[in-house]
């Protein structure tokens, strides 16, 4: 199946700090890719939509130059969380759809445990 | 931002009985469904999906129902085994939507008892 991962899995920063997480698609080229946040026993909540070669689309209530999203190459995303604070200390996950298959299927990667001190 | 006090619906059963998780959707646009499994601290897991032209899909194990007339799916687990628990979402997209989005539901966590 498509593999979907994730560097690193758990970061701990200091306040201030700006921390990258990346996301990447090992066996497939994918246009497309989403980044969400879950916040503990809470569901999956959509970010940003992340398209090769343009910007993201980021949804409502998301800062967008806070949480920067580049989708250089089409197996690479990266989300920078800036200047980041305690507030948001969170797992973050990323997903991508597969060319070829359901065109609404998406493929999770492991996530990102994110702890700001 | 986080809700105090929010759980998640649990559902317990004994290792070996079938489990059914429910999930209500809200949009009747929504015509693509899909069901994961998400361990502790790992991202989720595709089980299984259904579009909105079928009310049944079996798979190993699981069958996921659809009931559109009330907005409704459900994913059945036969045999229910420990390796099983873990919190189920449901998901629904509307074909053509904003670049496939998926919409999460609230999640079940399923506990199975040896």
């Amino acid at each position: 199946g498509a593999v979907v991962s994730q560097h690193p899995s758990r970061v701990i920063c200091k306040s201030g700090t700006s921390v990258k997480i990346e996301c990447r698609s090992l066996d497939f080229q994918a246009t497309t890719m989403f980044w969400y946040r879950q916040f503990p026993k809470q569901s999956l909540m959509l970010m940003a939509t992340s398209n090769e070669g343009s910007k993201a689309t980021y949804e409502q209530g998301v800062e967008k130059d806070k949480f920067l999203i580049n989708h250089a190459s089409l197996t690479l995303s990266t989300l920078t969380v800036t200047s980041a604070h305690p507030e948001d200390s969170s797992f973050y996950i990323c997903s991508a759809r597969v060319p070829g298959l359901a065109e609404d299927t998406q493929y999770f990667g492991p996530g990102t445990r994110l702890t700001v001190l | 931002g986080e809700s105090v006090g929010l759980h998640l619906p649990t559902l317990s059963v004994q290792e070996g009985d079938n489990s059914i998780i429910n999930c209500a959707y809200s949009n009747s646009a929504s015509d693509y469904f899909i069901w994961y499994k998400q361990e502790s601290g790992k991202g989720p897991q595709f089980i299984i999906d259904i579009r909105s032209n079928m009310d049944k899909r079996q798979g190993q194990r699981v069958t996921v129902l659809l009931n559109k007339t009330v907005k409704h799916l459900s994913l059945q687990i036969a045999a229910t085994q420990p390796g099983d628990s873990a919190v189920y979402f449901c998901a629904e997209n509307i074909r053509g939507g904003s670049q496939g989005n998926l919409i999460f539901g609230k999640g079940t966590k399923l506990s199975v008892k040896p």
